[in-house]
């Protein structure tokens, strides 16, 4: 059974620091992992894309890693901002026509 | 280039009333998907459509539920006689080709069952 499962479930941390995502899937064929932000009440915003030969992707302050061997990915925040405040979301798509299995999240709470 | 639109963005119906949902993909993008996120949930694939073609419907609830992408307009998510269960956040996404690498998905249409 394709499965994509966050860790942790929720994380505080305070404005600053830095703090990494996890992300271990089981879908097969693989064909693209995606990390989304979204914000409370909006739809989720794209973050970073990776396909299978890529193992870093960064955007700004975020950093996407993947081992497709291992089939783990990771999402690296630094120097976090309260705007970070936000569910992060894993997917990862397994056919050409973009079939997907969304991970449940990781609510990430940035204090001042 | 506008975004992918959804409306209403705020829905309430009551139990046995029909709800319909509306997607307008981001101009250019001919593929459109339907994902229902539960409070405290996740998001979960419910159906992708192409134009007039719906390609993998094996998210959608067998009963009730139905959705359709017209050559012209939005694509429509329709939920008939709607239970308390139905209340949830529903987004829909675009992407502008295949292989899929970005789905761009609208702000949600929230569906509150009374």
């Amino acid at each position: 059974k394709n499965q994509v499962e966050q860790s942790p479930q929720s994380l505080i941390i305070l404005e600053g620091k830095n703090c990494t995502l996890q992300c271990n899937y089981t879908v097969s064929p693989f064909s693209n992992l995606r990390w989304y932000k979204q914000d409370t009440g909006r739809g989720p915003v794209s973050l970073t894309i990776m396909t299978f030969s890529e193992n870093t992707k960064s955007n700004g302050r975020y950093t996407a890693t993947l081992d497709a061997d291992t089939k783990q990915s990771s999402l690296h925040i630094t120097a976090s901002q309260l705007s970070d405040s936000a569910s992060y979301i894993c997917v990862v798509t397994y056919t050409n026509a973009g079939k997907s299995t969304f991970g449940d999240g990781t609510t990430l709470t940035v204090k001042p | 280039n506008a975004g992918v639109m959804q409306n209403p963005r705020h829905l309430v119906r009551r139990r046995g009333q029909e709800a319909r949902l509306r997607c307008s993909p981001m101009k250019g993008h001919s593929h459109v998907y339907w994902y229902r996120q539960l409070p405290e949930e996740g998001l979960k694939f419910m159906v992708y459509l192409q134009k007039e073609n719906i390609i993998d419907e094996s998210g959608m609830p067998k009963e009730r539920f139905s959705a359709e992408f017209p050559k012209e307009g939005p694509s429509i998510l329709r939920i008939q006689q709607v239970v308390r269960g139905d209340s949830a956040a529903y987004f829909c996404a675009s992407s502008p080709s295949i292989p899929v690498y970005e789905q761009y998905f609208g702000p949600g249409t929230r569906l509150t069952v009374t």
